[in-house]
């Protein structure tokens, strides 16, 4: 089956700073790639999410890369705040099983 | 547009028992899926219903089952639960299948513990 990596695990910056996380992911066939927002004690949120005919996409202070060969993508957020503050989880799902596959989610941190 | 509603919000069962656990999906949305969120495990999918069809299954065992209606509720079942089984169990709508890449709405899930 798929297996996603996602690092860092804990991820702290300060006010104003950009933030990257990574996964990679095993399978070529994989197709679909959405990052969640999961504040503390809440539901996961949709922020972005990319498919496997784009490289790069953008929505405000947010943008996700994808690179396909190596089978990665990163979760880019600039200028950030406090409340970005939250864990982020990136899925892969793959054309051929359709069963998303989600990171171990990565502890923002954003010092004010 | 009313979100995902999923009921109950907090359940404590004890070793042995079952459960059955309710999701109502976004009005339009024909797709449900359920996921077991631990902090041990992370979030890990248990299985995605459309059309009242069962269409996916994670890797959960035969104890895990669901269903969904007419209507496109959903169900989950947990029989002969574990105190592995407590977890948040989340399920989440779209408008068609999962891997149409669509988008998920999460409702704000099910904590489950098991004593």
């Amino acid at each position: 089956g798929e297996n996603v990596e996602q690092h860092p695990s804990t991820l702290s910056v300060q006010e104003g700073d950009s933030a990257v996380i990574k996964c990679t992911y095993s399978d070529s066939a994989s197709n679909y790639f959405p990052w969640y927002k999961q504040e503390l004690g809440k539901r996961p949120q949709l922020i972005i999410d990319i498919r496997s005919n784009v490289g790069e996409k953008k929505d405000q202070r947010i943008a996700v890369t994808l690179n396909k060969t190596a089978k990665h993508f990163s979760l880019h957020i600039t200028e950030t705040q406090p409340e970005d503050s939250a864990v982020y989880f990136c899925a892969v799902l793959s054309g051929g099983s359709y069963i998303p596959t989600f990171g171990r989610g990565t502890s923002l941190i954003v010092h004010p | 547009k009313a979100g995902v509603t999923q009921t109950p919000r907090y359940l404590i069962k004890t070793r042995g028992q079952q459960v059955t656990l309710s999701c109502s999906p976004i009005s339009g949305h024909r797709s449900v899926s359920w996921y077991q969120q631990t902090p041990g495990q992370g979030l890990q999918f248990l299985f995605e219903y459309f059309s009242e069809t069962q269409r996916n299954k994670g890797n959960f065992p035969g104890r895990f089952s669901g269903r969904q209606f007419s209507n496109s509720r959903s169900e989950m079942n947990v029989s002969t639960l574990e105190l592995g089984d407590s977890a948040l169990y989340l399920c989440a709508s779209s408008l068609t299948l999962t891997g149409q890449g669509y988008e998920q709405y999460f409702g704000p899930g099910t904590r489950l513990t098991v004593t």
